[in-house]
């Protein structure tokens, strides 16, 4: 079945302990990304990535690291998680650029963070 | 950059009727898609409906339909013979097709539908 993988669905941890989302593809997608959602602000995007090795800064990047090692993980680093990253976390990937039969971005399940 | 921007944060429909939400957006670029995703409270986001914007006609699938007006930068979902499990947060969202970047999304519209 096609489909990305959020780990883990519900996290609760502490003020400035490092921690990691994980994100994997199954589609062999070159573009993954993550976004956060927050109450009347709809979903933004943290960073993306155009292929293994290319990430680039999404519209609220600060705060956040990622990597692209393999073309099926994309995970999200909080290396020193604050309380206003509390959010649900959302991870996406589609195939590259193709014409309209690839517009279609797969979303993970979300990952429900509260920092405290 | 591109912005999106859906006006009502709440709507209510009764069961059977129809009702339509709104999003406009904002845009240079000529060539772009224009999605709308269901939000239920499982959190999965699941792609309603899409419009190339080289395309002239409104975009449907079953109940959904969108009016979409590029002179206007306006997208609209139309919900036909709204149901029960049509209740969710609905979110527009825009991509160009040239970036390598994803979506933009609008804050939401949580749709209620009474029985």
């Amino acid at each position: 079945e096609a489909q990305v993988t959020q780990n883990p669905r519900y996290l609760i941890t502490v003020t400035g302990k490092k921690l990691t989302v994980t994100c994997s593809q199954n589609m062999n997608h070159e573009y993954m990304s993550w976004y956060r959602q927050d109450p009347g602000l709809g979903l933004r995007q943290i960073y993306y990535s155009m292929n293994v090795e290319v990430t680039d800064k999404g519209d609220v990047p600060e705060g956040y690291k990622v990597s692209r090692k393999e073309k099926r993980n994309f995970p999200l680093i909080l290396e020193s998680p604050s309380p206003n990253q509390t959010s649900l976390y959302f991870c996406a990937s589609r195939p590259s650029v193709g014409g309209p039969k690839n517009t279609e971005a797969f979303f993970g399940q979300g990952t429900r963070l509260t920092v405290v | 950059a591109q912005t999106v921007t859906q006006s009502q944060p709440e709507m209510s429909v009764q069961e059977a009727e129809t009702v339509t939400l709104s999003c406009t957006y904002d845009t240079s670029e000529s060539d772009y898609y224009l999605f709308w995703y269901k939000q239920p409270p499982s959190r999965q986001m699941i792609l309603v409906i899409r419009q190339e914007a080289y395309k002239q006609q409104n975009a449907t699938e079953n109940r959904f339909s969108v009016n979409f007006q590029k002179a206007a930068k306006s997208f609209s979902l139309k919900i036909s013979d709204s149901q029960l499990g049509d209740a969710a947060m609905y979110f527009c969202a825009y991509r160009s097709a040239d970036a390598g970047n994803m979506l933009t999304f609008g804050g939401g519209t949580r749709l209620m539908v009474k029985p």
